[in-house]
């Protein structure tokens, strides 16, 4: 079936450092791909996403290129700060399907 | 934006108790709701989507008897953890989808499940 693998945390980086947070799928067909974030305290938010291959989704200096061929979805900021702290999901749906299905989270802390 | 409100954050209680979880869409009209299980340094699971009015559907695995899920409104999803045992502690996170929005998916808070 579909899955998600993300890259193990946590992750922790000094402020203005480069971000890369791995993630690859696998698929059946051609899905849709995501990364959530989570900010302490509270739900889920979708910072990016892309729906077809080479698509490039971004959000708040985060940017993430879906990689058909790698299958590969990879988080990269050129910058991070301490607000970024948070835990990040990449995740995919199926076009067919309603459900979101998630990797394992990566938590991301950012030193002043 | 969409906002969906996730009662109670922390809840504790004793084995063999019932636990109800809430699931509030407070702008929009949730046509589906997804509930999810998150253990420890591991994913998301879906649990079930119900769809208001209708039973919900549940994932492999999971026990509908244990787990009940009521959606009987376009703005509250309820779940229920029958007769809680230890292993049942856990992450439990609600999601809402809207009519009309394939992929705006909202996610509640979570709720942090602690049965001793």
């Amino acid at each position: 079936g579909d899955s998600v693998t993300q890259m193990e945390g946590p992750v922790t980086l000094s402020e203005e450092a480069f971000l890369t947070i791995n993630c690859t799928y696998t698929a059946t067909g051609y899905p849709s791909l995501f990364w959530y974030v989570q900010y302490p305290g509270e739900g889920l938010q979708l910072l990016l996403k892309a729906t077809k291959a080479d698509d490039k989704g971004s959000n708040k200096g985060f940017e993430a290129t879906y990689r058909k061929e790698t299958t590969s979805f990879h988080l990269e900021k050129g910058s991070v700060q301490v607000s970024d702290s948070a835990v990040y999901f990449c995740a995919l749906k199926e076009s067919s399907a309603s459900k979101i299905i998630f990797g394992s989270g990566t938590r991301l802390s950012i030193r002043p | 934006g969409a906002v969906v409100s996730q009662h109670p954050s922390r809840v504790i209680c004793k084995s063999g108790t019932s636990v109800k979880i809430e699931c509030r869409s407070l702008d929009f009209q949730a046509t589906t709701m997804f509930w999810y299980r998150q253990f420890p340094k591991q994913s998301l699971m879906l649990m079930a989507t119900s769809n208001e009015g209708s039973k919900a559907t549940y994932e492999q695995g999971v026990e509908k008897d244990k787990f009940l899920i009521n959606h009987a409104s376009l703005t509250l999803s309820t779940l229920t953890v029958t007769s809680a045992h230890p292993e049942d502690s856990s992450f439990y996170i609600c999601s809402a989808r809207g009519q009309g929005d394939p992929e705006g998916y909202t996610f509640g808070s979570g709720t942090r499940l602690t049965v001793v």
